[in-house]
């Protein structure tokens, strides 16, 4: 079983859309939780931290479920930017290895 | 305040060759750890260096194998090439290792085994 699993889409979701997904993780002793955003053929970049009682960050909000082992993240209001791959990254707290899952691809369309 | 940097951007290799993958990490950053990413996958897991020394590495072969210098610049080699090391070459760097941390990524190195 991957320690990681994601649903890999592809979500085609209208401008103005709300679309959200999960991701699965394997390990309980994992500890921190990620979202990156990669655009096509380019470097991840950190979207959000993952906190425990859940976070937003603008249209962006995580939420993270200990008990079920999943991460969830929902983009409000879907601007045609948005079109990326999002990373599910887990880790625990003294752990140096980022574990990725293998990516949501979201396509938001005019 | 620069980034993290990767170079060469491109890499066409033949099998059997090695390769030398450069990262200089973010300015007052200690660690790097390095990333190999095939197509339709995440990011897997190399190495990661800290105050240059090896804290981990994943299940790659010993044709993989890295360093960190003083600098906390860091260099990947790999031997022997295959035309399964075709991938995009990641390196991340953070201030310390704690799992919290988040890692900021450079653009990678797209490595092509011909």
């Amino acid at each position: 079983r991957k320690e990681v699993e994601q649903d890999p889409g592809p979500f085609n979701v209208p401008e103005g859309a709300t679309v959200a997904f999960n991701c699965t993780y394997s390990n309980s002793a994992s500890q921190s939780f990620f979202w990156y955003r990669q655009d096509c053929r380019k470097e991840p970049k950190l979207l959000m931290s993952v906190y425990s009682s859940g976070n937003e960050d603008g249209r962006f909000t995580a939420q993270l479920n200990r008990a079920s082992q999943y991460i969830s993240l929902l983009i409000r209001d879907s601007k045609l930017s948005d079109s990326a791959t999002y990373l599910c990254v887990v880790n625990k707290l003294d752990d140096y290895k980022l574990s990725f899952g293998a990516g949501t691809t979201v396509t938001v369309r005019a | 305040d620069a980034g993290v940097t990767q170079s060469p951007t491109h890499l066409i290799k033949t099998r059997g060759q090695h390769v030398t993958l450069r990262c200089s990490p973010i300015s007052g950053h200690k660690s790097v750890s390095w990333y190999q990413q095939v197509l339709g996958q995440g990011p897997q897991f190399i190495f990661q260096y800290y105050e240059k020394e090896e804290r981990g590495r994943g299940n790659f072969p010993d044709r993989f194998s890295a360093r960190q210098f003083p600098n906390y610049s860091s260099e990947l080699n790999v031997n022997a090439l295959l035309l399964g090391d075709s991938a995009l070459y990641l390196c991340a760097s953070s201030s310390g290792v704690e799992g919290y941390q988040p890692q900021h990524f450079g653009d990678g190195t797209r490595l092509s085994i011909l």
